[in-house]
């Protein structure tokens, strides 16, 4: 049980254009859901914690108009990478949080690459 | 603020050996902390978390206020026990990863 998934695992866009990123939890309701961007060889940054049916937090320094977070739904989320451009390419990974506090399972990631 | 500091980022050794990741945080209220694993090309999975009180996988960590650390042990390395770990702390709703420490067992 508790799995998370992530589509797509992969995307090259070009630079200007927008991508969107679905996470999805499969046999549980998550009531909030995390997004977290990977550098090569580094850890793990909060981007945006999500709640089902209210506006995401952004960490700071994270752009909220460029990354878009929509939560509609118990079982999905979405971040929307708007224009975006060659150092937004990134490994994003989504987590969906349960009722156990602090308890979050990941996804497995989604490779973005801009041209 | 809250921080995690991993000092190693890599650490190899031999089967059998003891293994002892470090794992040190910064937090001005009551912290909640957790050791996650990532295996080669899996997702990031949690190993354990300091509330259990558990061994998973014949690893422990002991929560250790007074040096603020959360150090991860095994007696016995294993080759399977090659891995990404990182150290991750809960705090203000949120959970704060370090750099994380890639451990390589060798045979």
């Amino acid at each position: 049980g508790a799995v998370v998934s992530q589509h797509p695992s992969r995307v090259i866009c070009k630079s200007g254009t927008s991508v969107k990123i679905e996470c999805r939890s499969l046999d549980f309701q998550a009531t909030t859901m995390f997004w977290y961007r990977q550098f090569p060889k580094q850890s793990l940054m909060l981007m945006a914690t999500s709640n089902e049916g209210s506006k995401a937090t952004y960490e700071q320094g994270v752009e909220k108009d460029k990354f878009l977070i929509n939560h509609a739904s118990l079982t999905l989320s979405t971040l929307t990478v708007t224009s975006a451009h060659p150092e937004d390419s990134s490994f994003y990974i989504c987590s969906a949080g349960t009722s156990v506090r602090y308890e979050q399972y990941f996804g497995p990631g989604t490779r973005l690459t801009v041209t | 603020a809250q921080r995690v500091t991993q000092p190693e980022k890599l650490l190899s050794v031999f089967k059998g050996a003891p293994v002892e990741l470090k794992c040190n945080y910064s937090y001005s209220g009551s912290p909640e902390l957790f050791w996650y694993v990532q295996y080669s090309r899996q997702r990031l999975q949690l190993l354990l978390r300091h509330i259990s009180r558990e061994s998973i996988k014949g690893f422990t960590a002991d929560l250790n206020k007074g040096e603020t650390s959360f150090h991860l042990k095994k007696p016995f390395a294993q080759e399977e026990d090659s891995a990404m770990y990182y150290c991750a702390l809960g705090g203000y709703e949120k959970l704060t990863f370090g750099t994380g420490t890639r451990l390589t067992i060798i045979p």
